[in-house]
C-alpha cells in the first residue's frame, strides 16, 4: 500500500462547482498534513496546512480524520484559476521533517 | 526576497557526463531537500540536509551526491548521467515541521 494515496482524476468541473478531493495515508505516525498546489510545469506551492479541528481559507476547507487516516480538501465556487494538480502531503514523527507526497489529483475547471 | 533559487532551469546532458545542480536559499532555513519528479508521478526524495555539514539519503539517492558547506547552499551532483535520470529536479527548504518552499525546478534530459 502506498504511503499517501489520492484519486488521480482528472476532475473536470464547471465554474462555480464544488469539488472535493480525498487522500488516505498509511502510517499512523504521520504528524503534519498539508495540501499543495502544482501548476503545469511549475513547482509545488503550499496551499494550506491541515489541522485536526479542520480549517478554512476562503473557498478552501481542509479536514483531517486521524482515526480513519483520511484527509480532504473542499473547493467551493470553483474558478478557472483553480485548475491545477492538488498534492496531499504528510510528514512523520522522527522523519527530519521530510514530506511524503501523493501523486496528486488533477483538477480542470471549465467555463 | 528570492526564496529558493535553482540553476540552471534547463539542461541537456549526454550519457556519462556529469553536472551540478545549484540550489541556494536566503530564508536561513536549516532543512534543505532535493526531490525529483517524473511525468505523472509524485515527488521522490533524493537527499536531504538538516544543517550545514549534515546530509542524508532519501528514497532514491543512487547516482547522486550532495554537500552542505553553508546554510544557504545545497548543490546536487550527478556523476555519469544516465537516461533514467531524465526528470524535473526540485530543491526545497523549510523549518522542521513546516511546509516547504520550493525552487522553480531544473528540467534535465539525458540523451
Amino acid at each position: 500500500r502506498k504511503e499517501v494515496e489520492q484519486d488521480p482524476g482528472p476532475f473536470n468541473v464547471p465554474e462555480g462547482a464544488t469539488v472535493a478531493f480525498n487522500c488516505t495515508y498509511s502510517n499512523s505516525a504521520s504528524q503534519s498534513f498539508f495540501w499543495y498546489r502544482q501548476d503545469c510545469r511549475k513547482e509545488p506551492k503550499l496551499l494550506m496546512s491541515v489541522y485536526s479541528s479542520g480549517n478554512e481559507d476562503g473557498r478552501f476547507t481542509a479536514q483531517l480524520n486521524r482515526a480513519s487516516q483520511y484527509i480532504s480538501l473542499l473547493i467551493r465556487d470553483s474558478k478557472l484559476s483553480d485548475s491545477a494538480t492538488y498534492l496531499c502531503v504528510v510528514t512523520q514523527r522522527g522523519s527530519q521533517g521530510n514530506l511524503i507526497f501523493g501523486k496528486g489529483t488533477k483538477l480542470s475547471v471549465k467555463p | 526576497n528570492a526564496g529558493v533559487t535553482q540553476t540552471p532551469k534547463f539542461r541537456i546532458l549526454k550519457i556519462g557526463q556529469s553536472m551540478t545542480l545549484q540550489c541556494t536559499q536566503d530564508m536561513n532555513h536549516n532543512y534543505m531537500y532535493w526531490y525529483r519528479q517524473d511525468p505523472g508521478m509524485g515527488l521522490k526524495l533524493i537527499y536531504y540536509s538538516v544543517g550545514a555539514g549534515i546530509t542524508d539519503k532519501g528514497e532514491v539517492p543512487n547516482g547522486y551526491n550532495v554537500s552542505r558547506s553553508t546554510t544557504e547552499d545545497f548543490p546536487l551532483r550527478l556523476e555519469l548521467a544516465a537516461p533514467s535520470q531524465t526528470s524535473v529536479y526540485f530543491c526545497a527548504s523549510s523549518y522542521p515541521g513546516n511546509g516547504y518552499t520550493f525552487g522553480s525546478g531544473t528540467r534535465l534530459t539525458v540523451v
